[in-house]
């Protein structure tokens, strides 16, 4: 997965703890999306930022927020974290005008627990 | 929120067998996409389909954008262990990708 980097790779919380997950990428790629994988549940989208300076709501957008510092830059914030929010987390991209055969290029993952 | 099912959610076979698995949605796709997420990395793209009643490969792998545009098959012939894996479909409705909608995923185990 070389192109999307995701920091750190593993990390544990309390219960209430904030923490900041950071992607970056070195694709020069316009859009940029946060995911949560859960057992079960497929990958389900957080936020994204179809380019630099906007963002959006995904599907489950609740307990966390979202900067997209430069095009190469976007993390996400977990203000107060809750056990629901231990998950494996995804940051992808994707280039609106690519190729037809490269949409979603995703990190490594961040596995994140919450105890 | 928007459903895919697919099916089914896990498989043990021997080397050098067939595999099938789908993915059906209640809604329409433009497009179907199946990734590979091998433990501990993210899922990797492996055939997209683009046009209803589309047939691609990729090596071993065929995949097949149903006439429907409901649904969408991979097969993987002659299983080798290093297919094991979750294996994903994912669908989008329109050109944007927030509206990519991913499957739960099948676990597939091969036994040399």
């Amino acid at each position: 997965n070389a192109g999307v980097t995701q920091t750190p790779k593993f990390q544990v919380l309390k219960t209430g703890q904030s923490m900041t997950l950071q992607c970056a990428q070195d694709m020069n790629h316009n859009s940029m999306y946060w995911y949560r994988q859960d057992p079960g549940m497929g990958l389900r989208l957080i936020y994204y930022s179809a380019s630099e300076g906007t963002t959006d709501k995904g599907e489950v957008p609740n307990g966390y927020n979202v900067s997209r510092l430069n095009k190469r830059e976007f993390s996400l914030r977990l203000e107060s974290a809750a056990p629901s929010q231990t998950s494996v987390y995804f940051c992808a991209t994707l280039n609106p005008w690519g190729l037809a055969d490269s949409p979603l290029h995703f990190g490594n993952g961040t596995r994140l627990t919450v105890t | 929120g928007q459903q895919l099912n697919q099916s089914p959610q896990s498989m043990f076979i021997q080397e050098g067998e067939d595999v099938s698995m789908n993915c059906t949605s209640s809604s329409i796709f433009n497009t179907w996409l199946w990734y590979k997420q091998d433990p501990g990395e993210g899922p990797v793209l492996l055939i997209a389909l683009y046009k209803a009643g589309e047939l691609t490969s990729n090596g071993r792998l065929t995949a097949q954008f149903g006439t429907t545009r409901k649904d969408s098959f991979l097969n993987i012939s002659a299983s080798i262990p290093s297919d094991v894996g979750i294996y994903f479909c994912a669908g989008q409705y329109g050109g944007a990708t927030n509206k990519l909608i991913f499957g739960t995923g099948t676990l597939l185990a091969v036994q040399p």
